[in-house]
């Protein structure tokens, strides 16, 4: 099947830096999405990007499906941004696939 | 307005008895979504609705487990016959269409399963 895997594990941040988390992908996928789940356990579905490049507010988000990778960008990081990101891809066949996630800790 | 609603919020069972874990989505949401997450670990999932019909169960983690979904709304997730590897975090969540539209889902707070 599918494999997913994020890069890095874990990562340690001052306020105001950047980041970017990176999503591999071994299969084509028809769908990808990037998930953040905050220190209290709350899901929230961030970005539905299977490619191109989509923006909110300070995250981003980029896929490039030819190649097979996703990245997610976080500018000027606050406190708030920490918890643990998910990526998750739809191969077609009506359910997602979850990569390890990369867990951040915004230090204030 | 509402968002999803998961029940019970908190579950403790003994190994063996069978258990019912119910989502309420947000009204009129034709998509509806399991995800099962073990303690510190990743996500998992688990079972896809559109409307009442569930077009993949081969993610459901053994036939102990089973889901329904009736009038496009609440669903239950069953567990029969309780193992501690089923006591994780149950997450639902619900999207306003279907899977393939890459809708933006809106989680539950989760059920807490804790099997003795």
């Amino acid at each position: 099947g599918i494999q997913v895997e994020q890069s890095p594990p874990d990562l340690i941040l001052q306020e105001g830096a950047n980041s970017t988390l990176r999503c591999n992908f071994s299969d084509s996928v028809n769908n990808l999405q990037w998930f953040h789940q905050n220190p209290w356990g709350q899901l929230i579905n961030l970005f539905y990007i299977p490619s191109g490049t989509k923006q909110n507010g300070r995250l981003s988000a980029t896929t490039v499906a030819t190649e097979r990778y996703s990245l997610l960008y976080i500018s000027s990081s606050q406190t708030t941004d920490s918890g643990v990101y998910f990526c998750a891809v739809d191969p077609g066949t009506y359910k997602y696939i979850f990569g390890t996630g990369t867990r951040l800790k915004v230090l204030a | 307005g509402a968002g999803v609603s998961q029940s019970p919020s908190n579950k403790v069972t003994e190994k063996g008895k069978d258990v019912e874990l119910r989502c309420d989505p947000i009204s009129g949401h034709t998509a509806l979504y399991w995800y099962r997450q073990s303690l510190g670990q990743g996500l998992e999932f688990l079972i896809y609705f559109q409307g009442n019909s569930a077009p993949d169960k081969s993610g459901l983690p053994s036939d102990r487990f089973s889901a329904e979904r009736t009038g496009g709304s609440v669903s239950t997730l069953t567990i029969q016959r309780t193992q501690q590897e089923d006591s994780a975090v149950y997450l639902c969540a619900s999207s306003p269409y279907s899977l393939a539209s890459g809708e933006t889902q809106y989680f539950g707070p989760g059920t807490r399963l804790l099997v003795l």
